[in-house]
C-alpha cells in the first residue's frame, strides 16, 4: 500500500531564509510524486510533482523539490521564503504500479504549517 | 473561467438526515474525487472516479456514496451523516491523459457539521 509521511507538523523560519518542508513515501515501484500548497480558508493549488527525470523539479512561487530514491523522500524546498509563502502543505503521492481499485488512488501526508516571519 | 464548485459551501445537519453535496469541473476531466480533511490528519480520499459510470473507494469509503453519471458531475452522498463526518470536504478533477501524472484542481470546500 502506498503511504506518505510529513515528519514536521510545522516549520517556523526567518523572512529570507531557505526553507525546508519534509516529506517521505512508500510504494512498491517508483512514485509519482505532488505539492500542494493551501493558503487559509482556501482550497488546495497545485505547487509541482516528480513524474520522472530530473530529480530536482521547480515549480511555482519558486518552489523547488527534490527527489531521493534511495531516501524515498521528496522534500519541498525555496532558497528565500517571503511571509507570503505561510500556508499548509501536503505532499502527496500515487503508485502507477497498483492494480486493481487502488490505481487511481491518491494519498497525501497529514501537511505541514509553514510559518514565515518578518 | 476553469473551475470545480461545490455546493453548499456551509452545512449544518443532524445525524441521520441525508444529504448530498454537488460537485461539478468545467474543464471536461475524466478523473474526479472527494476529499475530507482534518485536523491532524491531512486529507483522506473517500472515492474516486476514473470516467463516467467508473467509481472506486479511496482510503476511507465508509459511510458514503458517489455516482458518476456524467463527465463534469461528481455529487457525495451522506446517506445517514454521523457527528464523526464533522469535515472539511473537498472535490478535485484532473485530466487522464498521460496517465495518472497531471496534478489535481480542487474545490473551494464544503464545511460540513453534523450534530
Amino acid at each position: 500500500a502506498q503511504s506518505v509521511a510529513q515528519p514536521e507538523d510545522q516549520v517556523n523560519v526567518a523572512e529570507g531564509n531557505p526553507l525546508t518542508v519534509k516529506c517521505t513515501y512508500s510504494v512498491s515501484g517508483n512514485p509519482y510524486l505532488f505539492w500542494y500548497v493551501q493558503y487559509p480558508n482556501r482550497g488546495l493549488q497545485f505547487l509541482l510533482k516528480y513524474i520522472t527525470g530530473d530529480n530536482l523539479v521547480k515549480g511555482s512561487y519558486g518552489f523547488e523539490a527534490e527527489f531521493n530514491k534511495s531516501q524515498t523522500s521528496f522534500h519541498l524546498k525555496k532558497p528565500s521564503a517571503l511571509v507570503s509563502d505561510s500556508a499548509l502543505y501536503f505532499c502527496a503521492v500515487r503508485d502507477p504500479n497498483a492494480g486493481g481499485t487502488s490505481y487511481g488512488k491518491l494519498t497525501f501526508g497529514q501537511g505541514t504549517i509553514l510559518t514565515v516571519h518578518p | 473561467e476553469a473551475q470545480v464548485t461545490q455546493n453548499p459551501r456551509y452545512l449544518i445537519t443532524v445525524t441521520g438526515k441525508k444529504l448530498t453535496v454537488t460537485c461539478s469541473q468545467n474543464m471536461n476531466h475524466e478523473y474526479m474525487s472527494w476529499y475530507r480533511q482534518d485536523p491532524g490528519l491531512g486529507l483522506r480520499q473517500i472515492y474516486y472516479s476514473m470516467n463516467v459510470e467508473v467509481t472506486d473507494k479511496g482510503d476511507v469509503p465508509e459511510g458514503y456514496k458517489v455516482s458518476r453519471k456524467e463527465k463534469r458531475n461528481f455529487p457525495l452522498i451522506l446517506e445517514s451523516p454521523s457527528p464523526n463526518q464533522t469535515s472539511l470536504y473537498f472535490c478535485a478533477s484532473s485530466l487522464l491523459a498521460g496517465g495518472l501524472t497531471n496534478e489535481q484542481f480542487f474545490g473551494p470546500g464544503t464545511r460540513l457539521t453534523v450534530l
